[in-house]
């Protein structure tokens, strides 16, 4: 059971390139989550999909997009990555409310962004 | 704006003794509760989740919350070294939209 998978684990990109973090669970999950964490600043949200076919914006959504390719899969996509994106992004799943442990999430590993 | 506040801390206490690390949040809709610890360089872990006013004890820590005061809380009994991490507090609503704090960095010294 590999719960929930990121790739890549590390990226390094120039100011203005564009790249897509993937994101998938085995957990037949209903909620997926994509945050980035800052030193010092804890974990941000940035979008999050309740259920299949629903998105929202988070805390922080300017500069990304994101797609719930299906209900295993959610990606994160940088369009024009800037240096103010460097950081660690987390994706997480949780059954969602009306699962037993509502909202408990489980993290993927983490990806290391850095944008020069 | 929903807003999860925590104490940056770092908050550091002698082996065996209790940690108490506090939490507030903005969101009087919030519904789930719940603290997370990291490890350096790791992913968020669940230590502990609340969903009602009260006490939930489990092993050496317990859950405190006080929806009134939109406050809650996490205690560590018989604190060990391994306890050294980043505390997170995370607070949900209905729509499970899942906001977190900056974290308390707690260090356990033997």
């Amino acid at each position: 059971n590999a719960g929930v998978t990121q790739t890549p684990k590390f990226q390094v990109l120039k100011t203005g390139q564009s790249m897509t973090l993937q994101c998938a669970q085995d957990m037949n999950h209903n909620s997926m989550y994509w945050y980035r964490q800052d030193p010092g600043m804890g974990l941000r949200l940035i979008y999050y999909s309740a259920s299949e076919g629903t998105t929202d914006k988070g805390e922080v959504p300017n500069g990304y997009n994101v797609s719930r390719l299906n209900k295993r899969e959610f990606s994160l996509r940088l369009e024009s990555a800037a240096p103010s994106q460097t950081s660690v992004y987390f994706c997480a799943s949780s059954g969602g409310r009306q699962s037993s442990g509502a909202n408990v999430l489980t993290f993927g590993a983490g990806s290391r962004l850095t944008v020069l | 704006q929903k807003e999860v506040e925590q104490n940056s801390g770092p908050l550091s206490v002698p082996e065996g003794a209790i940690a108490s690390l506090n939490c507030t949040y903005s969101d009087r809709g919030s519904q789930s509760f719940f603290w997370y610890r990291q490890y350096s360089g790791k992913s968020p872990e669940l230590i502990m989740s609340i969903y009602s006013n009260g006490d939930k004890e489990d092993g050496r820590f317990t859950a405190q919350l006080n929806k009134a005061s939109q406050y809650v809380s996490l205690l560590i009994r018989d604190s060990q070294p391994s306890d050294s991490a980043t505390y997170l507090c995370a607070v949900g609503d209905n729509n499970n939209d899942m906001r977190f704090g900056a974290g308390t960095r707690l260090t356990v010294k033997p």
